[in-house]
C-alpha cells in the first residue's frame, strides 16, 4: 500500500536551515506529484508546496516563496523540502502527501509527518 | 481561494446527524468538466488527515456510507448521518481547483 515516511525534523535555531525528506513506497513514485503540507501545533492545515511527477514544475504558498525549495529524486523515490531562513512561525508538523493524478491538486494519501521546531 | 467552514466546533449525540458547512470565496465548479474541485478530510487526534470525499460528493473506498458530501459552486456540506464514537475528529474542506491549494480552518466534532 501507499507509504510515505518523512524525516529530517528537529529543533532548529531561527535563521538556520533544514532539509526534510519524504521516502515513498507502494506505488509508482515517478507517476505522481508530491505535496508538502504543514500544521502548526493546535492549528489547521496549511499547504506549502507541490512538485510535479517529473520534477519540472513546482508551486509554492506565499509563505514559502523565496525561502523554501521542493525537489525530488525519482531514482531514490524521495522528495525533499529545503527550508531556509527559518522563523518561529515555521514551527509545525510537516506532512508529505501524494497528489492524486497528474495535473490534479487533489491529495489522496498522507505521511505521518515530521515536527520542525524553530527555537533558540 | 479562501475556504470558510462553519461551525468551528460541534457536539452531537451518538447516533444523531452532524452537519458541517464549507463556503469557498469563489466557485470551484469547473466549466470544462462540470466537476466541483472540493474535498473533505478527517483528522483524528494524533493522526494525519485522511481523504473522505472528492469532487464534493464522491466517497473514497472504505469510507462508511454514513458520510456524504453535497453542494456545488461555492457552498458545500459534509453530513454524518448517524454519529459513531470513531467519528470524533477535526474535519477540513479543501479546494483543489487551483494553486495555492487552500483548506478551511477545520471543524472539531465531539460527542455530546
Amino acid at each position: 500500500q501507499v507509504h510515505l515516511v518523512e524525516s529530517g525534523g528537529g529543533v532548529v535555531q531561527p535563521g538556520k536551515s533544514v532539509r526534510l525528506s519524504c521516502a515513498a513506497s507502494g506505488f509508482i513514485f515517478s507517476g505522481y506529484s508530491i505535496h508538502w503540507v504543514r500544521q502548526a501545533p493546535g492549528r489547521g492545515l496549511e499547504w506549502v508546496a507541490i512538485i510535479s511527477s517529473d520534477g519540472t514544475t513546482t508551486h509554492y504558498a506565499d509563505s514559502a516563496k523565496g525561502r523554501f525549495s521542493i525537489s525530488r529524486d525519482n531514482s531514490r523515490n524521495t522528495v525533499y523540502l529545503q527550508m531556509n531562513s527559518l522563523r518561529p512561525e515555521d514551527t509545525a508538523v510537516h506532512y508529505c502527501a501524494r497528489g492524486h493524478a497528474p495535473g490534479s491538486f487533489l491529495i489522496d494519501f498522507w505521511g505521518q509527518g515530521t515536527l520542525v521546531t524553530v527555537s533558540s | 481561494i479562501v475556504m470558510t467552514q462553519s461551525p468551528d466546533s460541534l457536539a452531537v449525540s451518538l447516533g444523531e446527524r452532524a452537519t458541517i458547512n464549507c463556503k469557498s470565496g469563489r466557485s470551484v465548479l469547473s466549466s470544462s468538466d462540470d466537476r466541483n474541485y472540493l474535498a473533505w478530510y478527517q483528522q483524528r487526534p494524533g493522526q494525519p488527515p485522511r481523504l473522505l470525499i472528492r469532487w464534493a460528493s464522491t466517497r473514497e473506498s472504505g469510507v462508511p456510507d454514513r458520510f456524504s458530501g453535497s453542494g456545488s459552486g461555492a457552498d458545500f456540506t459534509l453530513t454524518i448521518s448517524a454519529l459513531q464514537a470513531e467519528d470524533v475528529a477535526v474535519y477540513y474542506c479543501q479546494q483543489y481547483y487551483n494553486s495555492p491549494i487552500t483548506f478551511g480552518q477545520g471543524t472539531r466534532l465531539e460527542i455530546k
